[in-house]
């Protein structure tokens, strides 16, 4: 089974501050990698995802994200912040094909952006 | 349409009550889920439908009911609610599995049971 630890409850930035959101992971097996970001009173929407390939992922909203295998890691980072990218972000892992596919969400890292 | 879409948007209802919850999604996906997110915390798997039947039920008391009319609808029936039940209902769909493709989610059902 996968686990998904995000280190940070909360992270207050500046705004035009860069960021950095961490995320890692745990299983036995491969696997897919999420971010969803949810704003106040709105369902999640994905912000990107790892599958394979490029360990470097961009995503919407200027966000990107890095998949360090060996320290089985997914951080999320935005070079500046706007006071729009306030919300709760969630870090998912999924097992990839052969494997439950029902992703496990981390407990999500709150994002306040300060002007 | 790339959307889900969940109605109510907000639902407040007694313990006596009956009431259902509706989600709707025309992106062809076949997979379609409910969770329950409590304020600050991930949201909880509760039911998954794959191809319009139930998949998986994560342990649900009963007086949670789904249901899968077709592979467009998703439909989540309340009867006998207590308070602890209050909670943001998110409906999600994905293509078949889910597998890499990551959810679409509705903006949810904000129900509070009085």
């Amino acid at each position: 089974a996968q686990s998904v630890t995000q280190l940070d409850s909360q992270v207050p930035v500046f705004e035009e501050a860069p960021v950095e959101l961490r995320c890692n992971y745990s299983s036995s097996v491969s696997v897919y990698l999420f971010w969803y970001v949810q704003y106040p009173n709105q369902g999640l929407q994905l912000l990107l995802k790892y599958l394979s390939g490029s360990t470097l992922v961009k995503g919407i909203n200027g966000f990107e994200a890095e998949f360090n295998k060996s320290q089985t890691s997914f951080h999320l980072r935005k070079p500046s912040v706007h006071i729009s990218d306030t919300a709760e972000y969630f870090c998912a892992v999924s097992e990839a094909p052969g494997g439950s596919y029902i992703p496990t969400f981390g407990r999500g890292t709150s994002l306040i952006v300060h002007p | 349409d790339t959307e889900v879409t969940q109605t109510p948007k907000h639902l407040v209802m007694g313990m006596t009550n009956k009431k259902s919850l509706k989600c709707e999604q025309h992106m062809g996906h076949r997979a379609m889920y409910w969770y329950k997110q409590k304020a600050k915390k991930p949201p909880e798997l509760m039911f998954v439908y794959s191809y319009e039947k139930l998949s998986i039920n994560e342990s649900v008391p009963s007086r949670f009911s789904p249901e899968c009319p077709n592979s467009s609808l998703l439909n989540l029936h309340l009867h006998a609610l207590q308070p602890e039940d209050s909670a943001l209902y998110l409906c999600a769909s994905s293509q078949e599995g889910g597998i890499g493709y990551g959810y679409t989610f509705g903006s949810g059902t904000r129900l509070t049971v009085v």
